[in-house]
């Protein structure tokens, strides 16, 4: 079992809609989680993090964390065609060792 | 400008001759990491620094060392290059768990 899993998509939805990221982590004393979006050719850019059970909203974008079921989600909302993107989970423990997930790529079709 | 610099960004060499790639940070953070990224596999973590003086390994150390002799410089140091070293290589750095990655080194082993 990966430490990091994602939804292996690739995930198509259309201009407008929510997209919906969905990642679970293996490592239960894990305290940190982020959400990365990598375009095509350049390097991760960080888009949320999440340290506390429930949810956090930052524009278009909510991250859910639920430590007891050891998953973390990723809404986008009003989804865009820039939103087109590959879309990184990682967890980051204490000791400064991170987990990426191998990534979700999305597509929103105009 | 807040900057993660890594160079070179491009290089092909061969077996077994040594390379260095540099990575330098002007965000005065503590923490640097180093991390590899091949199709099918994501973001692997091979080495990272918390702090001056100080590296541990991350999930694929192997035939890679690094060194953090200040705060704003970890290099990689590939002493024996091999084909399956061949990868994309991407430096970040951070303060709190979020981190800021260069634009990556394509590396080319033949």
């Amino acid at each position: 079992q990966k430490e990091v899993e994602q939804n292996s998509g690739p995930l198509s939805v259309p201009e407008g809609a929510i997209a919906s990221l969905n990642c679970t982590y293996s490592d239960r004393g894990s305290q940190s989680f982020f959400w990365y979006r990598q375009y095509s050719g350049k390097s991760p850019e960080l888009i949320m993090f999440i340290y506390s059970n429930g949810d956090k909203e930052d524009g278009r974008f909510t991250a859910q964390l639920n430590k007891a079921s050891q998953y973390v989600s990723l809404l986008i909302r009003d989804s865009q065609p820039s939103d087109s993107a590959t879309y990184l989970c990682a967890v980051m423990g204490n000791a400064g060792k991170s987990t990426f997930g191998d990534g979700t790529t999305l597509t929103v079709k105009p | 400008e807040a900057q993660v610099t890594q160079n070179p960004r491009y290089l092909i060499t061969v077996t077994g001759k040594k390379l260095t790639v540099t990575c330098s940070q002007n965000m005065n953070h503590e923490y640097m990491s180093w991390y590899r990224q091949d199709p099918g596999l994501g973001l692997r973590q091979i080495y990272y620094s918390m702090n001056v003086e100080v590296t541990d390994k991350g999930d694929v150390p192997e035939g890679y060392k690094v060194s953090r002799k200040e705060k704003r410089n970890f290099p990689l140091i590939l002493e024996s290059p091999s084909p399956n070293q061949t990868s994309l290589y991407f430096c970040a750095t951070g303060n709190t768990g979020e981190l800021f990655f260069g634009e990556g080194s394509r590396l080319t082993v033949l």
